[in-house]
C-alpha cells in the first residue's frame, strides 16, 4: 500500500485569498486524484491529476479556481483560489496504480472565514 | 453512468452481534467495488475491495463483503461488532471497463454506532 501525506493538515483562510494544498505519495503511482468532503458530506471527485500535462476536471469544477499541478509520478498540488466560505472542505488527495484500490492521504481541513 | 446508493444514513448495533452495512450500485461494465472506512478527523482507510473472482471478500479488521450480481449490491458485514468499529462507512464504484477512468464514485456514506 502507498503511504500518502498531505500539507497543511488544516487552514483557516481569509476570503478572496488561496491556498495550496501539498500531496506526497511514498512510492511512484500511476494515478493521483483530488476529492472534496463538504461538512456531513460524501466524497466528490474534483479532478484527475495527470503527470506532465493538464488535470483533467470533472462537472462543476473548473482550472481557474482549482489549479493542479503534478510534475512526477509522486507529488500533486491542489490550489483552492479566490477563496469563500462556500469552498470550508477537506480536501482529500488519493493515489493508485491502474486497477487497484485507491489510497487516502489524510486530508487537509479547509475553513474559510 | 455509474452511482452507489447507501440507504441507511445510521446502523446502530449492540457490541457482540452481527453488523451489516447496506450498498447497492449501478454500473454500465464490469462493477469494480470498495468499502472504506473514516474515523473522526482521520482520512479514509481502505477495507476491502471485489475486483473479480469469489463473491464473498475479506478485508481488514474482520470485515467481510458479498457481492452479488444479480440484486446489485454489496454489503459489509462483521460477524461479532466491536465498540471501536464505530466510524463512518463509505461504499464507492467504479466501472472496471478502462476507458471510464479509475476515479470512485462514492456513496453517501452511512454511520455506524456500536454500543457497549
Amino acid at each position: 500500500s502507498a503511504v500518502i501525506s498531505q500539507k497543511p493538515s488544516r487552514d483557516i483562510c481569509q476570503r478572496g485569498t488561496s491556498l495550496t494544498i501539498q500531496c506526497q505519495v511514498d512510492s511512484q503511482v500511476t494515478m493521483m486524484f483530488w476529492y472534496r468532503q463538504q461538512p456531513g458530506q460524501s466524497l466528490t471527485l474534483i479532478a484527475t491529476a495527470n503527470q506532465g500535462s493538464e488535470a483533467t476536471y470533472e462537472s462543476g469544477f473548473v482550472i481557474d479556481k482549482f489549479p493542479i499541478s503534478r510534475p512526477n509520478l509522486t507529488f500533486s498540488t491542489l490550489t483552492v483560489s479566490n477563496m469563500s466560505p462556500e469552498d470550508s472542505s477537506i480536501y482529500l488527495c488519493s493515489a493508485a496504480q491502474a486497477n487497484n484500490e485507491q489510497f487516502f492521504g489524510p486530508g487537509t481541513r479547509l475553513t474559510v472565514l | 453512468a455509474q452511482s452507489v446508493a447507501q440507504p441507511e444514513d445510521q446502523v446502530n448495533v449492540a457490541e457482540g452481534n452481527p453488523l451489516t452495512v447496506k450498498c447497492t450500485y449501478s454500473v454500465s461494465g464490469n462493477p469494480y467495488l470498495f468499502w472504506y472506512v473514516q474515523y473522526p478527523n482521520r482520512g479514509l482507510q481502505f477495507l476491502l475491495k471485489y475486483i473479480t473472482g469469489d463473491n464473498l471478500v475479506k478485508g481488514s479488521y474482520g470485515f467481510e463483503a458479498e457481492f452479488n450480481k444479480s440484486q446489485t449490491s454489496f454489503p459489509l458485514k462483521k460477524p461479532s461488532a466491536l465498540v471501536s468499529d464505530s466510524a463512518l462507512y463509505f461504499c464507492a464504484v467504479r466501472d472496471g471497463n478502462s476507458n471510464s477512468g479509475y476515479a470512485l464514485n462514492f456513496g453517501k456514506g452511512t454511520s455506524l454506532l456500536v454500543t457497549p
